[in-house]
């Protein structure tokens, strides 16, 4: 079947502009995850949802970011006013259940986003 | 300050070989340890995994060996394939509350030359 999509794989803004990534994960999969993967590193936790209700937004990295999933399907991640330092590829994930360690995380392919 | 510890950014193995990949930690409520592969313009792939109640879980040509007292696993794939050329990220989870974010190492290039 499908796995995770992304939308727009390529992003480039310029500073100070609002940008909106597009998460479709795979079909009944409960959980849905944002991670933020800058250059040379591992990807890092940014927010986690179970169905529509967003548990967890611990890792977000300012009031700039903000994630919606209003049908506990398709994710939104908005990032406002661009800054240069937001430039990074973001990963969106899903898993089936409801955030066991067992449940596989499946990655999208991610946006690589540049903030020029 | 890094909790998943990746020290080798690269690593060339021939063809037919084994492969060691390394991976240290230092948060001690990390139980459940995962293994992901990443082809350039793909996402991370699921590879294999372990958790902290056993020291070692095998699957076809992967085995992943965890040391507790050290703080530190290894991925041993075995015998290296060409298609085995990707970036390879060690993870882990914690206990309690979030206990789903995974905390990813730096990851290691490994290229597998025919």
């Amino acid at each position: 079947g499908a796995g995770v999509s992304q939308s727009p794989r390529y992003k480039v803004a310029k500073r100070g502009q609002d940008v909106a990534l597009r998460c479709d994960p795979i079909s009944g999969h409960v959980s849905l995850f944002w991670y933020q993967q800058a250059l040379g590193q591992g990807p890092e936790f940014l927010t986690y949802f179970q169905n529509e209700a967003q548990l967890d937004k611990s890792g977000l990295p300012s009031d700039r970011f903000f994630a919606e999933r209003p049908e506990g399907s398709v994710s939104t991640l908005k990032i406002q006013r661009t800054q240069q330092e937001d430039s990074a590829v973001y990963l969106c994930a899903s898993s089936l259940g409801a955030g066991a360690k067992t449940d596989t995380q499946y990655f999208g392919p991610g946006t690589r986003l540049t903030v020029l | 300050d890094q909790q998943v510890k990746q020290n080798s950014p690269s690593l060339s193995v021939q063809e037919g070989r084994i492969s060691i990949l390394n991976c240290d930690y230092t948060n001690s409520m990390f139980d459940y340890f995962l293994w992901y592969k990443k082809y350039p313009a793909e996402g991370p792939t699921f590879l294999i995994s372990i958790s902290s109640i056993k020291d070692k879980n095998e699957d076809g040509r992967f085995t992943v060996f965890l040391n507790k007292s050290a703080k530190h696993l290894s991925l041993h794939i075995v015998p290296s394939q060409p298609g085995d050329s990707a970036v390879y990220f060690c993870a882990a989870l914690g206990s309690g509350a979030g206990s789903y974010q995974l905390t990813f190492g730096k990851g290691t290039k490994l290229s597998v030359i025919p």
